[in-house]
């Protein structure tokens, strides 16, 4: 069974700093998902990567897959109060033969004003 | 309405009752999901379905829970004999057809078991 491990688990900052979370794999990604999820709702799709070095930006977030493609990075520039939230990885191909999603397990991030 | 709608959103019962939770999809959706997540943690995998069927159920804890889908659009989560540690929120996704592409939750239903 693939493995999603996310890092850190929590980061508390100010607002304007920016960061950097991670998801590695115990496994090839066939293609890798990121999520944010606000308290009380269900995760929401920012990003899909799908090839090894893929680069892909959203605003003031940067998505990262590793050339391996068993990690992948997400880094956010001058961050907001309002990118508050559970980050999530997930993925969703055929690694393990069928189209389950799995999920990793997630980095709490805080943004003080 | 146009998102992914889960029912009821706050249930509590006690230990030994049996509980139903229900997912209604986004129209034409094939491919529904469940997941259990605890507080703080990444949602964790239980069943998907493709169509009416269960194309992978290996996330089921135990024979307690199951889930039925049976004319390939409303799903139902039914868990017997409930323990306190199935206390947990409960979430449905649904996605289009094709082997990938974006999930959509529902809010969730939590689940309390006291």
């Amino acid at each position: 069974t693939q493995l999603l491990e996310q890092s850190p688990q929590f980061l508390s900052i100010q607002e304007g700093e920016n960061l950097t979370v991670y998801c590695n794999s115990s496994s090839v990604f066939s293609s890798l998902q990121w999520y944010r999820q606000e308290p009380g709702e269900g995760p929401v799709l920012l990003v899909t990567v799908v090839t090894g070095g893929e680069v892909k930006k959203l605003k003031r977030l940067t998505f990262q897959f590793g050339d391996a493609r068993k990690d992948s990075s997400l880094h956010i520039t001058a961050a907001q109060p309002g990118d508050t939230g559970l980050y999530l990885c997930a993925e969703g191909g055929t690694t393990s033969g069928t189209y389950k999603y799995i999920f990793g397990t997630g980095t709490r991030l805080k943004v003080l004003a | 309405g146009a998102g992914v709608s889960q029912t009821p959103s706050n249930k509590v019962t006690e230990k030994g009752k049996y509980v139903e939770l229900r997912c209604d999809p986004i129209s034409g959706h094939t491919a529904l999901y469940w997941y259990r997540q605890s507080l703080g943690q990444g949602p964790e995998f239980l069943i998907y379905f493709q169509g009416t069927g269960a194309a992978d159920d290996s996330g089921l804890p135990n024979d307690r829970f199951f889930a039925v889908r049976p004319e390939g659009s409303v799903s139902t989560l039914k868990i017997q004999r409930t323990e306190r540690g199935d206390s947990a929120v409960y979430l449905c996704a649904s996605r289009a057809s094709g082997n990938t592409g974006e999930l959509f939750f529902g809010e969730g239903s939590r689940l309390t078991v006291l």
